[in-house]
């Protein structure tokens, strides 16, 4: 199973681009990257996941190295509401048995 | 996105009483659930794991006997924290998913506190 790290804290300045870290160096070859964001005493919520090609959607952009073994997620225009916990998350999925491996997360801090 | 409901999103109970906690997904079948557990500014830490109809798998150090899961249904599983205890205190999330289901479904957590 694959163990995510990240670092514990970031900010960004508001409306920069906020950069996150995820290292994930024993994935292996058919498991997923996902990114989740938690705001304090609620569920987690989707952001954007990926296997080797790197994704885009209207919230964030994926950036999956070519090995794999790291990852890292763009929020394009930080803003307030971005603060929030965002962990990186490695999923394996095969035959109906699933393993979902949480990162420790980074606080991000978005400043006025 | 799909819809999940959890419920209650927050219990308080005294020392050695049960507690349920239900997770139903709404718009799709469940073929498998996740239970989480998050103590403050931690990460999700994952309790068991449960596919219909079968019996849970317990992540190490979570007592089977303790967190009782049932996931009868393709829509519903419970938790029950049986005899709890303040150390039992925590903000528990159900994540359910299916077969067919690329992104990850997360319940609104339930706040328990044990006094």
């Amino acid at each position: 199973d694959a163990k995510t790290t990240q670092p514990p804290s970031m900010d960004c300045a508001e409306g920069r681009a906020a950069n996150l870290p995820c290292n994930h160096s024993t994935i292996s070859g058919n498991e997923y990257v996902y990114w989740y964001r938690q705001i304090h005493s609620q569920g987690p919520q989707y952001i954007i996941h990926g296997l080797k090609n790197n994704e885009t959607n209207e919230m964030a952009s994926l950036i999956i190295t070519e090995d794999r073994k790291s990852s890292t997620l763009i929020l394009p225009h930080a803003t307030l509401r971005d603060t929030a916990v965002y962990y990186c998350i490695v999923r394996f999925d095969s035959g109906g048995y699933q393993k979902v491996t949480f990162g420790t997360g980074t606080k991000l801090q978005v400043i006025p | 996105g799909a819809v999940v409901s959890q419920h209650p999103s927050r219990v308080i109970c005294k020392s050695g009483t049960s507690v349920k906690i239900e997770c139903r997904s709404l718009d799709f079948q469940a073929t498998t659930m996740f239970w989480y557990r998050q103590f403050p500014k931690q990460s999700l830490m994952l309790m068991a794991t449960s596919n219909e109809g079968s019996k849970a798998t317990y992540e190490q150090g979570v007592e089977k006997d303790k967190f009782l899961i049932n996931h009868a249904s393709l829509t519903l599983s419970t938790l029950t924290v049986t005899s709890a205890h303040p150390e039992d205190s925590s903000f528990y999330i159900c994540s359910p998913t299916g077969a067919t289901n690329e992104k990850l479904f997360f319940g609104s957590g339930t706040q328990l506190s044990v006094l």
